[in-house]
């Protein structure tokens, strides 16, 4: 069935160091991938999301990249603030209609002041 | 208005009982969406609306029994549900077509079943 790994599954880094997530999806037919930031007892939060003809984008201190070919996306989390602490999870769908997102497993993100 | 509202945010209740949850959104989203997280996990998909009819029913148990009643509202009806129930339940909601595929979660109710 559908499945997304996503990688690694904790990550420890210094305020100011750079952060990266990648996710590996199995469903060809994907091309919407929205990454969502949840922090303790709260809801999922939209970050960024990144449509299949498009292979990079932006806000800020947040960017992710995708390779079509190789069914690889990956977030990129710059000059890290503590603030940034969080699990962040990343998700697949075939855009279009209601929309079925298959979730990766949640990469659990600590920044150390 | 660009918020997902869930009530209650917390809720215990009996093996016996019989309780709802509520979901509203106000952003003229056509598809809503229930899932049940559990902790540490990401997200799982319970049952997805699109204008107003049951598109998805990822075999759910029928102890639970979703309910749209008008295009802003969602509701969860629970009956005589286990203590493995026990979950943080989420509302979401997206525009569907539009050529936008964003998906807006709702803060949740903790639910616990004792």
């Amino acid at each position: 069935g559908e499945n997304v790994e996503q990688h690694p599954s904790t990550l420890s880094v210094q305020e100011g160091d750079s952060a990266v997530i990648k996710c590996t999806y199995s469903d060809s037919a994907s091309n919407y991938f929205p990454w969502y930031k949840q922090e303790l007892g709260k809801r999922p939060q939209l970050i960024i999301d990144i449509r299949s003809n498009v292979g990079e984008k932006k806000d800020q201190r947040i960017a992710v990249t995708l390779n079509k070919t190789a069914k690889h996306f990956s977030l990129h989390i710059t000059e890290t603030q503590p603030e940034d602490s969080a699990v962040y999870f990343c998700a697949a769908s075939r855009s279009g209609g209601y929309n079925k997102l298959i979730f990766g497993a949640g990469t659990r993100l600590a920044v150390h002041p | 208005d660009t918020e997902v509202t869930q009530t209650p945010k917390h809720l215990v209740m009996g093996m016996t009982n019989k309780k709802s949850l509520k979901c509203e959104q106000h952003m003229g989203h056509r598809a809503m969406y229930w899932y049940k997280q559990k902790a540490k996990k990401p997200p799982e998909l319970m049952f997805v609306y699109s204008y107003e009819k049951l598109s998805i029913n990822e075999s759910v148990p029928s102890r639970f029994s979703p309910e749209c009643p008008n295009s802003s509202l969602l509701n969860l009806h629970l009956h005589a549900l286990q203590p493995e129930d026990s979950a943080l339940y989420l509302c979401a909601s997206s525009p569907e077509g539009q050529g936008r595929d964003e998906q807006y979660f709702g803060p949740g109710t903790r639910l616990t079943v004792t």
